[in-house]
């Protein structure tokens, strides 16, 4: 079964800082990757994915994350933060779970907070 | 507008009373989910659809139930065994099972 860790609970930046929100999946193969944000008691967002292909993938926002196979990452970037990017952030794999199910599985997130 | 929809955006029930959370979607998505999601520890799946009248538990089914009667409405029952039903519920839906799962805005349920 897979697997995803987001290292960081909470980050803080300032506003116009660059960022960069770590994630790491465990899966046997190439899984399926996600970020997704989320304001408080809204519903998710989803800021970009890779399915396949270019390993640097473009989102909303700004926001861009980068595949590395070699490290079983997928970690979101953004050269400089807005004070409207303040929210949770949550990276998500996508893989076979058994007997050709697919499912979604997500960390635990991580707080962003921006300061002035 | 297409989208999905999740009503109330807040509910709040006795203990011992069962509740039906709702979950409409007008994107002609085969694949819906309900996933649970508590503090600090991201989203959990509790049921998920791939197509009408046909539904499987996730990781979290006890004390849950759903129907898919029609392809647009996956509504979630929060039942009396469910131990502990106060948290942030979101709905999602897909095309098909393993492509990008969109979310709607979510129902806050709060057990007193």
């Amino acid at each position: 079964a897979q697997s995803v860790t987001q290292p960081d609970i909470h980050i803080t930046v300032s506003e116009g800082a660059s960022l960069e929100l770590r994630c790491n999946y465990s899966y046997g193969a190439t899984p399926y990757l996600f970020w997704y944000v989320q304001s408080p008691g809204q519903g998710l967002q989803l800021l970009l994915k890779y399915f396949s292909g270019d390993t640097l993938v473009q989102g909303i926002k700004g926001f861009e994350a980068e595949f590395k196979r070699s490290q079983s990452s997928f970690n979101l970037r953004k050269p400089s933060v807005h004070w409207s990017d303040a929210a949770e952030y949550f990276c998500a794999v996508g893989a076979d779970s058994g007997g050709s199910n697919y499912k979604l599985t997500f960390g635990k997130g991580t707080l962003l907070t921006v300061n002035p | 507008d297409g989208g999905i929809t999740q009503s109330p955006k807040y509910l709040f029930r006795k203990e011992g009373q069962n509740v039906t959370l709702s979950c409409e979607q007008n994107l002609n998505h085969d694949a819906m989910y309900w996933y649970r999601q508590d503090p600090g520890q991201g989203l959990r799946l509790i049921y998920y659809s791939q197509i009408v009248n046909d539904f499987q538990k996730g990781d979290i089914a006890e004390g849950y139930s759903v129907s898919r009667e029609k392809k647009e409405s996956f509504p979630l029952t929060v039942t009396s065994a469910q131990k502990n039903p106060t948290a942030f519920y979101l709905c999602a839906s897909s095309i098909f099972p393993s492509d990008t799962q969109y979310f709607g805005p979510g129902t806050r349920l709060t057990v007193l």
